[in-house]
């Protein structure tokens, strides 16, 4: 059974440009969640997805944003990128929504530098 | 807010020893704890849960320890290897919450 997968894995971007992440969960699971991962904040919660809607969204501001598709891959979206933004961009899905079900399976993250 | 945090940032500890790793909260809501093992270059991946009505569970080497008098809990890996090195990390569930909180993590070196 495959993992959760993100693509791409690298990417080197400018302040000011836009960025678009991709994650596909593993088959089944209609949870997707996004956390982002600094050496100074640690884990970060963005946002979850279940069943296309929605249903969490972390303090982060309206410059990230997400989607989840119908097959429940999901992205997420950072626009006018900042220095700050860099970062390891996490998926994580889960069976369920996460709650008290046990485990959030994470994919190998997308690692954004932002010059 | 309430939030999870750690007392060790980094553990040294000799292959063979027995590592155990610290987590505070503060959330007297929390009723769900999960530890997270996440090795360089890869995603946290999940070691072990525990509920609130639980003060102790084990695992294949691991043992997880909840003190809720104090909001405590604990990592417990016995016979500690260097494929163990890693950052480990502590999350939280508040009942009826979707979303896990998680600490900063700790840092665990495994020396051969």
């Amino acid at each position: 059974k495959a993992g959760v997968t993100q693509t791409p894995r690298y990417l080197i971007k400018t302040r000011g440009q836009q960025v678009t992440l991709s994650c596909s969960p593993i088959s089944g699971h209609r949870s997707v969640s996004w956390y982002q991962q600094t050496p100074g904040q640690g884990l970060q919660f963005l946002f979850e997805y279940f069943s296309e809607t929605q249903r969490n969204k972390g303090n982060f501001p309206g410059r990230f944003s997400g989607r989840q598709f119908s097959n429940s891959r999901s992205e997420m979206n950072v626009s006018t990128l900042e220095l700050g933004d860099s970062a390891l961009y996490l998926c994580a899905s889960s069976l369920e929504s996460g709650v008290n079900t046990g485990e959030l399976f994470f994919g190998e993250g997308s690692r954004l530098t932002v010059l | 807010g309430e939030s999870v945090g750690l007392h060790l940032p980094t553990l040294s500890v000799q292959e063979g020893d027995n590592s155990i790793i610290n987590c505070a909260y503060s959330n007297s809501a929390s009723d769900y704890f999960i530890w997270y093992k996440q090795e360089s270059g890869k995603g946290p991946q999940f070691i072990i849960d525990i509920r609130s009505n639980m003060d102790k569970r084990q695992g294949q080497r691991v043992t997880v320890l909840l003190n809720k008098t104090v909001k405590h809990l604990s990592l417990q890996i016995a016979a500690t290897q260097p494929g163990d090195s890693a950052v480990y990390f502590c999350a939280e569930n508040i009942g009826g919450s979707y979303i896990p909180t998680f600490g900063r993590g700790t840092s665990l070196i495994v020396h051969p």
